[in-house]
């Protein structure tokens, strides 16, 4: 079945520096990719997303690149702050349903 | 505008009991999922819905019933609970009438079974 593979899973950076996350899918019909942020005991919630027919968002310090022929999408945040501490999630989704890979936890070091 | 909301927030049931867990939306959203969240897994999707009187089912359905009789409310029923079935339960909403877009997460409920 459909699968998105996430890595790495943990995640250790020191305040100030940048955070990559990567994912890949399987189903190259898939046509949009969110990311989510949850905090500890929280519910997910969006952070950026990218539909297949964009390459590359950029919100604030969080940017989001799609490389639809390598069906491979990652995470950029640059400036990490400890409140940016959480796990992230990246899922692809086509038509009705949403495939999530499995997390990264990401820890900011202050 | 509560959002998504949904009860109980933690719930204990023994091996074959039953229950239901509540999922409410006050966006007009018109598409609605659940989700469990195990360690190390992610979210996987157990079944959804695109309107009143259409679900389906996701990626890991066994064991658990839905319906969906009104806009507003989306219940999921696990008929015979197995300890398989511990984990936490997310419900979610979508405006558009796919999962292609934003979806906004319920509070959760952690289930045990013992």
């Amino acid at each position: 079945g459909e699968n998105v593979e996430q890595h790495p899973s943990t995640l250790s950076v020191q305040e100030g520096d940048s955070a990559v996350i990567k994912c890949t899918y399987s189903d190259s019909a898939s046509n949009y990719f969110p990311w989510y942020k949850q905090e500890l005991g929280k519910r997910p919630q969006l952070i950026i997303d990218i539909r297949s027919n964009v390459g590359e968002k950029k919100d604030q310090r969080i940017a989001v690149t799609l490389n639809k022929t390598a069906k491979h999408f990652s995470l950029h945040i640059t400036e990490t702050q400890p409140e940016d501490s959480a796990v992230y999630f990246c899922a692809a989704s086509k038509g009705f349903k949403t495939i999530f890979g499995a997390g990264t936890r990401l820890f900011v070091k202050a | 505008n509560a959002g998504v909301t949904q009860t109980p927030k933690f719930q204990v049931l023994k091996t074959g009991q039953s229950m239901t867990l509540q999922c409410a939306q006050d966006m007009n959203h018109e598409y609605m999922s659940w989700y469990r969240q195990d360690p190390g897994m992610g979210l996987r999707l157990i079944h959804y819905s695109v309107g009143a009187g259409i679900t389906d089912q996701g990626e890991v359905p066994n064991g658990y019933n839905v319906s969906r009789s009104t806009t507003e409310d989306f219940p999921l029923r696990l008929l015979s609970a197995a300890p398989s079935q511990t984990s936490v339960y997310f419900c979610a909403s979508s405006y558009l009438r796919t999962s292609e877009n934003e979806q906004f997460f319920g509070p959760g409920t952690r289930l045990t079974v013992l």
